[in-house]
């Protein structure tokens, strides 16, 4: 069991520059998340997965984010034209779809960015 | 909205000292509820959750009860070590809804001190 993988761990981007963040899920995991951590702060939703459907996206998700998961498999988030206001630490998790309680998410290590 | 609040911290405590740490919950389902621990330079672990009223979650010594009436989740630990220090997140899922996303708070940072 590899555990919920995430690259990279750390960008630091120029304001205005687009970046992409891929994580991939433990294998046997239909459904995906991605969180955003601020300082201080606790992890918020942004967006979820059912195998490739975006089934759900947060108003926290504006027009620059977009998420993909081709296949149901890995997934990636872009944001274009980052601000400032977008450095934060981007967490993704997977967990089983099967009901009855087996809901319990796994967190990768998540991506730092940092726009400067 | 569904919201979780917790206590703030942070929260210093001795080695073997008693820990509490507050959570209470807004939901309008019947929610599953979570404690996650975030170690320095680690990422989110599970630590313990209860699916249903009454249900008591526990592992490495902490515990945590749904309690329904109070919508409270609070997280005990009788005996702290220099190791858990750690900031500790409660969270709660709509088990009911359609994704099953968690809603967090805002987290307690615990420094337990030799």
């Amino acid at each position: 069991d590899t555990g919920v993988s995430q690259d990279p761990r750390h960008k630091i981007t120029k304001r205005g520059q687009n970046v992409t963040f891929r994580c991939d899920p433990i294998s046997e995991h239909n459904r995906l998340y991605w969180y955003r951590q601020t300082l201080g702060q606790g992890p918020e939703f942004l967006t979820y997965f059912q195998n490739e459907a975006q089934l759900e996206k947060s108003r926290l998700l504006s027009d620059r984010f977009s998420a993909e998961r081709p296949k149901g498999s890995f997934s990636t988030l872009e944001i274009q034209r980052t601000e400032q206001g977008d450095s934060a630490m981007y967490l993704c998790a997977s967990s089983l779809g099967t009901g009855g309680g087996q809901n319990e998410q796994y967190f990768g290590p998540g991506t730092r960015l940092t726009v400067t | 909205g569904d919201s979780v609040t917790q206590m703030e911290g942070p929260v210093t405590l001795s080695e073997e000292a008693f820990l509490t740490i507050n959570c209470t919950y807004t939901a309008t389902g019947y929610p599953s509820l979570f404690w996650y621990v975030q170690y320095p330079g680690e990422g989110l672990q599970l630590l313990l959750k209860a699916t249903k009223a009454d249900d008591k979650g526990s592992n490495k010594g902490f515990e945590a009860t749904y309690r329904k009436e109070t919508t409270s989740f609070h997280l005990e630990k009788g005996s702290v070590q220099v190791s858990d220090s750690a900031v500790y997140f409660c969270a709660l899922s709509d088990y009911g809804g359609a994704t099953n996303k968690l809603i967090f708070g805002t987290g307690t940072l615990l420094a337990v001190q030799p």
